[in-house]
């Protein structure tokens, strides 16, 4: 079985901090990996995505991955509030992707 | 350009009947999926499609039914609902090409009682 494990959280963190984000997975054959956002009651919405191992950063955001160690993580930086929301990582191989249950992240004025 | 659009938005069904969840999209994706999302859970595969006239199975696929018929559409089918059925329902479409990012709808909220 496919899995991908999240630690469900709440990951409360200040504003203005770097808030880390952590995922694993099982299926050495994954080909990509991605993080979306979900703010309750909506559907996600894709932040990142990567499939090379090392790090990939979009502005405020870093995706970083490592195959051997079948880790992926997202770090945020100068976390704001309106980050609050829950952070789904999923992983991709042949046509599906595996979504974890996610964590829920609290960012505190 | 409304991208993914599902319907309905809510539907409480009881024990034994059977639905349709609508989904639709206008950006001429190829690749198609539904999901299932548990409280507190992350999403699940139900069914996805990678064109007109194919379906494969997800994780979950037990008790229902999809088809593709036509790029635009991919209709979810519950026969004989059943309580463990209460769920949010998401569809969502890609190119699957490059990042194959999934572009989700808004969902429906089904409840089973």
């Amino acid at each position: 079985q496919k899995e991908v494990e999240q630690n469900s959280g709440p990951l409360s963190v200040p504003e203005g901090a770097i808030a880390s984000l952590n995922c694993t997975y099982s299926d050495r054959g994954s080909q990509s990996f991605f993080w979306y956002r979900q703010y309750s009651g909506k559907s996600p919405e894709l932040i990142m995505f990567i499939y090379s191992n090392g790090d990939k950063e979009d502005g405020r955001f870093t995706a970083q991955l490592n195959k051997a160690s079948q880790y992926v993580s997202l770090l945020i930086r100068d976390s704001q509030p309106s980050d609050s929301a829950t952070y789904l990582c999923a992983a991709y191989n042949f046509n599906k992707f595996y979504f974890g249950s996610g964590t829920k992240l609290n960012v505190k004025p | 350009n409304a991208g993914v659009t599902q319907t309905p938005k809510f539907r409480i069904l009881k024990i034994g009947q059977s639905m349709t969840l609508q989904c639709t999209q206008d950006m001429n994706h190829n690749y198609m999926y539904w999901y299932r999302q548990d409280p507190g859970m992350g999403l699940k595969l139900i069914y996805y499609s990678v064109g007109a006239g194919i379906t494969d199975k997800g994780e979950v696929p037990n008790g229902y039914n999809v088809s593709r018929s036509t790029t635009e559409d991919f209709p979810l089918r519950l026969e004989l609902a059943a309580p463990s059925q209460t769920s949010v329902y998401f569809c969502a479409s890609s190119t699957g090409k490059g990042a194959y990012e999934q572009y989700f709808g808004p969902g429906t909220r089904l409840t089973v009682t």
